[in-house]
């Protein structure tokens, strides 16, 4: 099946410092969505994206969708300990019959050290 | 409160006992679907449903079988559960097959032995 690629694919990071990663297609996208997936729990929708350049927030967590519609970007400011978790992008490959298939990217595993 | 919920969230089984898993939904969404998660593969889509009495297969279906008989669940069945089978499982829904947004159970940890 699909996929996205999505890197990096792990970070170690010190509390308080920026974090960000990114999401790239093979095909053009309608739709972004970035979802964080804590330890033992399904994943939780973050941010979703619908335009070409749109650039929305959700608390420290700032995502981006690409000018190309190939790539998104998710950025966290100030990260803190409970910002550990692996972070998904997703996009919907459109399906002949009509409707979308959701195609989750690898992950990127985050985690903050004190 | 809107949630996916799965029952169980942990099973530990033996080769060859028919098991289920359960999954329902309380936000109305015609599209259901199962995922399976194993390290370094991501989530890897098993089978899904546009809505009732609608299912098809996913990427990785072999050894699963699936039922919509109501809109609000989809329960996952393995018929004779392998150890390859192991695995991190998640139901999730949306609004639609057109609708993007999708929203995600607990999970339900298996281990078949």
């Amino acid at each position: 099946g699909q996929q996205l690629n999505q890197s990096p694919q792990s970070m170690f990071i010190q509390e308080g410092e920026d974090v960000s990663m990114n999401c790239t297609s093979s095909s053009i996208f309608n739709t972004w969505l970035w979802y964080k997936q804590d330890p033992g729990e399904g994943p939780v929708l973050l941010i979703a994206l619908y335009k070409a350049g749109e650039l929305t927030s959700n608390g420290r967590l700032t995502a981006q969708f690409g000018i190309t519609r190939k790539d998104s970007f998710l950025n966290i400011s100030a990260s803190i300990p409970s910002d550990v978790g692996i972070y998904f992008c997703a996009g919907p490959f459109i399906l002949t019959g009509g409707g979308n298939k959701l195609t989750f990217g690898t992950g990127t595993q985050l985690k903050v050290e004190l | 409160e809107a949630q996916v919920t799965q029952n169980p969230r942990y099973l530990i089984t033996v080769t060859g006992k028919k098991l289920t898993v359960t999954c329902s939904q309380n936000m109305n969404h015609e599209y259901m679907s199962w995922y399976r998660q194993d390290p370094g593969l991501g989530l890897r889509q098993i089978y899904y449903s546009m809505n009732v009495e609608v299912t098809d297969k996913g990427d990785v279906p072999e050894g699963y079988k699936v039922s919509r008989k109501e809109k609000r669940n989809f329960p996952l069945i393995l018929e004779s559960p392998s150890p390859n089978q192991t695995s991190l499982y998640f139901c999730a829904s949306r609004f639609s097959v057109s609708y993007n947004e999708q929203f995600f159970g607990p999970g339900t940890r298996l281990t078949v032995l």
